[in-house]
């Protein structure tokens, strides 16, 4: 079955440091990759997504994200986080094929120390 | 800001009760989705449906139902309330254009006493 793998389920940073969020898939088929936000008490929202072309995918706040088609990875970055960074990730992958739905991993909570 | 609803964004109910989750978009969006999630955990897929009259079991088995009558609403009922039914529903859209992402509701969080 297809599934979307999050390294870090938790993760504190203080203010400044440069964060990296792992994500792995496994399909071997075309995807399409997001990384969306929830911010506490909020709904998620896009951050960044990936369909085609240059794999390295730029998104709001800062953020941005590397697609590796030979890892099956999507991993999210940013050189300087902020205290409001402080929420929960979930990487997020549509499976292109009959089925053609999305698939969420379990996400991690970024916790920033102002 | 996307245009999708879900009503009530939060409800206490008895064990044994009928409930419906509305979920409407105003967005023309084909598909729309369902997922459960429980605090700090991870999104399951319950329902999914691809245009009216069509409606998918997700990865999550689920005892609740939905239906799809109309393009823009996607209610999910539970027959009977259990305790164990309590958790965050999340339903979302999105368009059937290959490239697109999904649009997500605030939620509705169910609790079952």
């Amino acid at each position: 079955a297809q599934s979307v793998s999050q390294h870090n389920h938790h993760v504190i940073l203080s203010e400044a440091a440069s964060l990296e969020l792992g994500c792995n898939y496994s399909y071997g088929g075309t995807v399409n990759l997001f990384w969306y936000v929830q911010y506490p008490g909020q709904h998620l929202q896009l951050l960044l997504k990936y369909f085609s072309g240059d794999p390295l995918v730029k998104g709001i706040k800062g953020f941005e994200a590397e697609f590796i088609k030979s890892k099956f990875s999507f991993n999210l970055r940013k050189p300087s986080v902020q205290w409001s960074d402080t929420a929960e990730y979930f990487c997020a992958v549509d499976i292109m094929n009959r089925d053609d739905k999305i698939i969420f991993g379990k996400g991690t909570r970024l916790h920033i120390l102002p | 800001e996307a245009d999708i609803y879900q009503t009530p964004r939060y409800l206490v109910i008895g064990t044994g009760k009928k409930i419906t989750l509305e979920c409407s978009q105003t967005m023309g969006h084909d598909k729309m989705y369902w997922y459960q999630q429980d605090p700090g955990m991870e999104l399951h897929l319950i329902h999914y449906s691809y245009g009216v009259n069509s409606t998918e079991k997700g990865d999550l088995s689920s005892e609740s139902t939905v239906s799809r009558i109309r393009t823009e609403h996607f209610p999910l009922t539970l027959e009977s309330a259990r305790p164990s039914h309590t958790s965050q529903y999340l339903c979302a859209s999105s368009s059937s254009d290959r490239n697109t992402e999904a649009f997500f509701g605030q939620g509705t969080r169910l609790t079952v006493v």
